[in-house]
């Protein structure tokens, strides 16, 4: 089975770092995906781990340590944009995804 | 637009009545899940194809629940005698199958269909 901790809520202020963790207990693990969600839109993909270590996309960046069960998204110079739920996802070919956090940003 | 689209986006149904629900994935790709998300929760995984076969069921999928994917291109789930806790966003995804094997191909997700029962 799986199991997803991410915090439930965050808020940060516009242009600040905001960091959501993620811990998991997996059976089966081939990586770790970060989906970006809008209120009543669709999952968006941000960033895929299965490598431990830091990937950087742009404003966002992902660190997976597979020893540890532990991921986080860096978001950084935040936009009132980003707004949004965060969920974080092991992939085993399906996906398992914890609760989401709900990041506002505030100006 | 070549994204996953699904038909219909809402759909509110009586309790007992049966709906349908269609997906259409990005052409190419030869995978098609279908997850479904309550208020406040992540996406929970219902079912997965891989081209026409349909390789796992969840537990959550019932026997009023069923999926197809004739031909390997759309998708269709059917929800049998429907009951309130059906009620939900319905979401399909698609991904390509990737050399690095199961898991490490990243789904693309619909709109979602959602669903009301009342």
């Amino acid at each position: 089975g799986q199991n997803i901790d991410q915090p439930t809520e965050m808020t940060a202020t516009e242009g600040a770092i905001v960091q959501i963790n993620c811990t998991y207990q997996t059976s089966g693990f081939n990586g770790l995906f970060w989906y970006q969600q809008h209120a009543g839109e669709a999952p968006t993909f941000l960033s895929y781990n299965v490598l431990d270590g830091l990937e950087e996309k742009g404003r966002f960046s992902s660190f997976l340590s597979r020893s540890k069960g532990y991921s986080y998204l860096l978001l950084k110079e935040l936009q009132m944009k980003d707004s949004a739920s965060y969920l974080c996802a092991t992939s085993d070919y399906k996906l398992s995804f914890g609760a989401g956090t709900t990041v506002t940003v505030r100006a | 637009d070549t994204g996953v689209s699904q038909d219909p986006r809402h759909k509110i149904t009586k309790r007992g009545q049966n709906v349908t629900f269609r997906c259409d994935p990005i052409s190419e790709h030869n995978r098609l899940y279908w997850y479904r998300q309550t208020l406040g929760q992540g996406p929970e995984f219902l079912t997965y194809f891989q081209n026409e076969a349909q390789l796992e069921k969840s537990r959550l999928l019932s026997d009023r629940f069923s999926a197809e994917r004739p031909k390997g291109s759309f998708s269709t789930l059917e929800i049998q005698r429907t009951e309130q806790g059906d009620s939900a966003m319905y979401l399909c995804a698609s991904s390509l199958e990737l050399a690095g094997g199961p898991g490490t191909d990243t789904q693309y997700f619909g709109p979602g269909t959602r669903l009301t029962v009342l």
